[in-house]
């Protein structure tokens, strides 16, 4: 079975450049989640989708930060304008519901540096 | 106050000893899970282990223990007969009541990077 597929693997952009990030979750998982993690800790949700509704983006920088889950499978996370201190692992997991206990598997991340 | 707490930043251990990770949480909800991750250099995270608070027995997957003392609210995990390839940074996380606000939201601690040696 596939696991969760993010690309691209890495990204170099000068600030104020856009950058998008691209998620497919593991067949079958409705949950998304993109988590940012940056050098020496542990990862911080940005946002949660449950199909395609966003059930948790508080802590999603709206002024630059925004992302999609068109049909309730793929789902894209944008940056515009980027800042230097954007500049982080952004990782995308899924799970399969929920309903409680279902584990969260990651996608290998897109690392970010911005010039 | 942190909810995740991992007091080792980094670990030496021996090729083939064991070695234990300490983890330490706070949440005043009843029902909650830990999971241990590993994250190697490449970047990915990869699912070790999940205890629930209910469960009466201490998780094991392979060579992997949780040492869950639930009074002392620590969720160690051991690696025994550890092996080279077992050199990552590795991630202890909470979900709290999937019930609540934060849903199924994982919360991770800072991580503590663990290097075997031949």
């Amino acid at each position: 079975e596939a696991g969760v597929v993010q690309s691209p693997r890495y990204k170099i952009i000068e600030k104020k450049q856009p950058v998008a990030f691209w998620c497919n979750p593991i067949s079958g998982h409705n949950t998304l989640y993109w988590y940012l993690q940056n050098l020496g800790q542990g990862p911080e949700l940005l946002i949660r989708y449950e199909n395609e509704e966003a059930v948790d983006d508080s802590q999603l920088p709206k002024d630059r930060f925004s992302a999609e889950r068109l049909k309730g499978v793929d789902s894209t996370l944008k940056i515009q304008p980027a800042e230097l201190g954007d500049s982080a692992v952004y990782l995308c997991a899924s799970s399969l519901g929920q309903t409680g206990g279902e584990t969260q598997y990651f996608g290998p991340g897109t690392r970010l540096l911005v010039l | 106050a942190q909810k995740i707490t991992q007091t080792q930043p980094g670990m030496f251990v021996q090729e083939k000893e064991a070695v234990t990770l300490d983890c330490t949480y706070d949440t005043s909800d009843q029902s909650y899970g830990l999971f241990w991750y590993k994250q190697p250099s490449s970047g990915e995270m990869i699912f070790l282990i999940y205890q629930g608070s209910y469960d009466e027995q201490n998780a094991t997957e392979g060579r992997y223990s949780l040492n869950f003392q639930k009074a002392r609210k620590s969720a160690n995990l051991v690696i025994s007969a550890s092996q080279l390839g077992d050199s990552a940074m590795y991630f202890c996380a909470m979900r709290e009541d999937p019930s609540g606000a934060a849903g199924n939201k994982l919360t991770f601690g800072g991580g503590t990077r663990v290097l075997v040696k031949p």
